[in-house]
């Protein structure tokens, strides 16, 4: 069945420190991605999307890497601020069907320290 | 920016009480979704909405679940009979086209 999963439930990194956090897929039929971040009492916020005819998107310090060949996605983040820190989810969306519904994965916490 | 806002921020109500959770889209937008998330749990998705009518909803939104959108600027999801088990944050979220979904910030439901 479809699943969206993160491979490591917390990161702690250094200020100033890249961040990669990962996250596999196993529906080969998904369109699109996309990364949100969550901080605590929020909604999830859109950081980036990529369709699934893409490899890589870079945006404002974040770049999203998609390998199709072992459903694997990941957020690069560089130089890492405490702002950062949050609850990071990878979502996928298969847009045939007219629904879009998201399916997100459990989420990665990432601390930035300083 | 537009943005997605819903109200209230958060709604205490009694087992069995009906409860309407109120959300504005960004005004362009054409797909509106409600997803909810159980503390600690990740967002799940309950049920989308295109063209006034449902598109797509969850195992999780049954009979006691029911959308709307009034007039052009309101959505809105309404629970007939509340559970213990509804107590969740709340999501709204739009979208112009198939593809990127903003979040609102939320309703914390608490039911008692």
């Amino acid at each position: 069945g479809e699943s969206v999963g993160l491979h490591l439930p917390t990161l702690s990194v250094q200020e100033g420190d890249n961040s990669i956090i990962n996250c596999a897929y196993s529906n080969s039929a998904s369109d699109y991605f996309i990364w949100y971040k969550q901080e605590s009492g929020k909604g999830p916020q859109f950081i980036i999307d990529i369709r699934s005819n893409m490899d890589k998107r870079q945006g404002q310090r974040v770049t999203v890497l998609l390998n199709k060949t072992v459903k694997h996605l990941s957020l690069q983040i560089a130089a890492t601020q405490p702002g950062d820190s949050a609850v990071y989810f990878c979502a996928e969306i298969k847009q045939a069907g007219g629904g879009n519904k998201l399916t997100f994965g459990t989420g990665t916490q990432l601390k930035v320290e300083l | 920016e537009p943005e997605v806002t819903q109200t209230p921020s958060h709604q205490v109500t009694q087992m069995g009480q009906e409860v309407i959770l109120r959300c504005v889209p960004i005004s362009n937008h054409l797909y509106f979704y409600w997803y909810r998330q159980i503390l600690g749990q990740k967002v799940e998705f309950l049920v989308s909405f295109y063209n006034n009518e449902i598109s797509e909803k969850s195992e999780i939104f049954d009979d006691q679940f029911s959308v709307e959108r009034p007039d052009g600027s309101n959505f809105t999801l309404k629970i007939r009979s509340t559970k213990l088990e509804d107590s969740a944050m709340y999501f709204c979220a739009s979208s112009l086209s198939t593809d990127t979904q903003y979040f609102g910030p939320g309703t914390r439901l608490t039911v008692l």
